[in-house]
Parts: structure tokens; sequence; C-alpha cells
């Protein structure tokens, strides 16, 4: 079954505790994304990647990390986390960039982690 | 920049009636723009997509969407709501550059 993958799906943890919370796809898709959703803001993507070492910044990076060297796996890296952080996340994949002909686009995401920072 | 905005926090509707989702949007080129629904307690899920060629297009579930890129629109619609319908609308815009930005959300409450 094609699907994302995030794990762990809940996580309480205290405040500069470093965590890291895997995604994993199983479509071959190039492109990865991590997204935080908080009531009244929506989604706002932290970072995205286009493939294998290749890692933007999203609207909200500050405070994450994240690296693709694998081109399945997206792991979103919270090196000493603050209550600030405390949200739902998502990870989602896509097979084609914006701008390649005869794409889907479109993204496919995992069933959110969420995560509380004490 | 590029933004969404999606200006009705909730929106209510009958059973039956037809339904109307707004989102509107601002992005250098051309818009890439999608719909995903998300029910509670669960991930975001793909309803439909603008990429280039007709306006009016179709997605899942009988939803259907217009691009108008002279009022920079892409509203949501479906000419009869049902009550599994209710859950809560994200509409975004994809650039060149891979970001995306999504809008605020719209929950969608259908009357029985």
């Amino acid at each position: 079954e094609a699907q994302v993958t995030q794990n762990p799906r809940y996580l309480i943890t205290v405040t500069g505790k470093k965590l890291t919370v895997t995604c994993s796809q199983n479509m071959n898709h190039e492109y990865m994304s991590w997204y935080r959703q908080d009531p009244g803001l929506g989604l706002r993507q932290i970072y995205y990647s286009m493939n294998v070492e290749a890692t933007d910044k999203g609207d909200v990076p500050e405070g994450y990390k994240v690296s693709r060297k694998e081109k399945r796996n997206f792991p979103l890296i919270l090196e000493s986390p603050s209550p600030n952080q405390t949200s739902l996340y998502f990870c989602a994949s896509s097979s084609s960039m914006a701008g390649e002909e005869g794409g889907t686009y479109e993204q496919y995401f995992g069933p959110g982690t969420r995560l509380t920072v004490t | 920049a590029q933004s969404v905005a999606q200006p009705e926090d909730q929106v209510n509707v009958a059973e039956g009636n037809p339904l109307t989702v707004k989102c509107t949007y601002s992005v250098s080129g051309n818009p890439y723009l999608f719909w995903y629904v998300q029910y509670p307690n669960r991930g975001l899920q793909f309803l439909l997509k603008y990429i280039t060629g007709d306006n009016l297009v179709k997605g899942s579930y009988g939803f259907e969407a217009e691009f108008n890129k002279s009022q920079t629109s892409f509203h949501l619609k479906k000419p009869s709501a049902l009550v599994s319908d209710s859950a809560l609308y994200f509409c975004a815009v994809r650039d060149y550059y891979q970001k995306v930005t999504f809008g605020t959300g719209t929950k969608l409450q259908v009357i029985p």
C-alpha cells in the first residue's frame, strides 16, 4: 500500500530534550515536506526537500533541522524543543516538481505526530 | 511572498444544498493550486488540483473548483452537500520553487 508513515504518532517531552520525528514514504517520491498545524493558522511549511541532499527552508524553519540522506526518509529534528513547538506535525511527499511536464504534483500526507513540549 | 486566503472560518450549509468554500491566492508565476480535506483526527487527503488547462476542475467525492485568473480565486464547489462532507478544507498554492503555502482552513458543517 502506498503510504507515508510517521513515528511516533504521539510524543510528550520536556524543554531542551532533543527529539527526532521520522518520516518515510514507499512511493519513490522525490519531493518531501514537513508542516506544522496550529489552530487558526492552518498548515505552515517548515522544510522541504526536492531530492537526496537537497533541502530548503519553508516559512517557519526556526528551531528545526532536517536531513535527506535517502530518498524514502526525511526526518525532522528538534535539537532543543521549546513549548512553542507544541503542535501537530505532518510529513508529506509528492512525485513531481511544479514545472515538470505530466506530473501529478499533489502531496500525500502522513497521519500526523502530535507533539507536546512541557 | 506567496499567500492563500480563506476568508471564512466556517461555512454552514443544509444537506442537499450547493456549497462553496472560498479561496484566493497570490503567487509569482503560474499557480499550482490544490484543495485538501481533513477529517477529524486524520491526515490531509487530496481533493483536486489546477495546474493548467480548463478553468473548471473536477475532483474526488463530487467536488469541483473554478480557477479564475483575473480574480486570483480558486473556489471549491459541490452541487449537493452531504452530511459526510463535514470536515476541514484547505486551499494550497505551490510555486515553481516548490514552496507550498496553505490557507488557514474552512470548517464545513453540513446540517441534516
